[in-house]
């Protein structure tokens, strides 16, 4: 069963990057069948794609996030990070990752986020 | 536009059916994926593509879409139904979005 786990600071502080990590088990993140994105959710609104990455190094970011973002990959250690600079009060939200599948039959293609981790609160505060 | 626009809430009685809607240009192009949210939980995804259901969601689920519109439709709603529901698709640069999200009471 696959499995997606958030990590790292639950508190960052204005102007500073806020870091994340998520790890992957039960399956690998170079295969070519699967993106993988982050996502987030601010207390109480909707949710926010911002940004997913292709095994094979493409990557595709929120373009009112673009200029802050990172997104990077470790597959040693089967786990991709998330990197948003110079944050404000209004990056604060749950920040979730998610498997981003494609598949395609015939000439039509799906796609869905179908694995989610649990999620991790990141408040933005002095 | 890449934008996705949902009623921000919509109400249906116990066993009654319900259609939850998605609207925007990029789905005259490209097939939707839904997703049920419950208070203090991830999101589920519930139907995706054409109308796909994952393993696991009930067969009360269903998914249609007709040029820039997308529905979710529950026949039979139940009470654990209560959620948020959210659907996402891509535009043509590979850009990702959500819509607003639908809160759904069951009366």
């Amino acid at each position: 069963q696959l499995q997606l786990q958030e990590s790292g600071p639950g508190l960052v502080k204005p102007s500073e990057t806020l870091s994340l990590t998520c790890t992957v088990s039960g399956g690998s993140i170079s295969s070519s069948s699967y993106y993988w994105g982050w996502i987030r959710q601010p207390p109480g609104k909707g949710l926010e794609w911002i940004g997913s990455f292709y095994y094979s190094g493409s990557t595709y970011y929120n373009p009112s996030l673009k200029s802050r973002l990172t997104i990077s990959v470790d597959t040693s250690k089967n786990q991709f990070s998330l990197k948003v600079n110079s944050v404000t009060a209004a990056d604060t939200a749950v920040y979730y990752c998610a498997r981003h599948f494609r598949y395609c039959s015939g000439t039509s293609c799906y796609y869905g986020f179908d694995y989610w981790g649990q999620g991790t609160l990141v408040t933005v505060s002095s | 536009s890449s934008e996705l626009t949902q009623d921000p809430a919509v109400s249906v009685a116990l066993g009654q059916t319900v259609r939850i809607t998605c609207q925007g240009d990029s789905l005259r192009s490209y097939y939707a994926s839904w997703y049920q949210q419950k208070p203090g939980q991830a999101p589920v995804l519930v139907i995706y593509g054409k109308n796909n259901r994952p393993s696991g969601i009930p067969d009360r689920f269903s998914g249609s879409s007709s040029g820039n519109t997308t529905s979710l439709t529950i026949t039979g709603a139940q009470a654990e139904d209560e959620a948020d529901y959210y659907c996402n698709s891509r535009d043509s640069s590979g850009i990702w979005v959500f819509g607003g999200g639908t809160k759904l009471t069951v009366l």
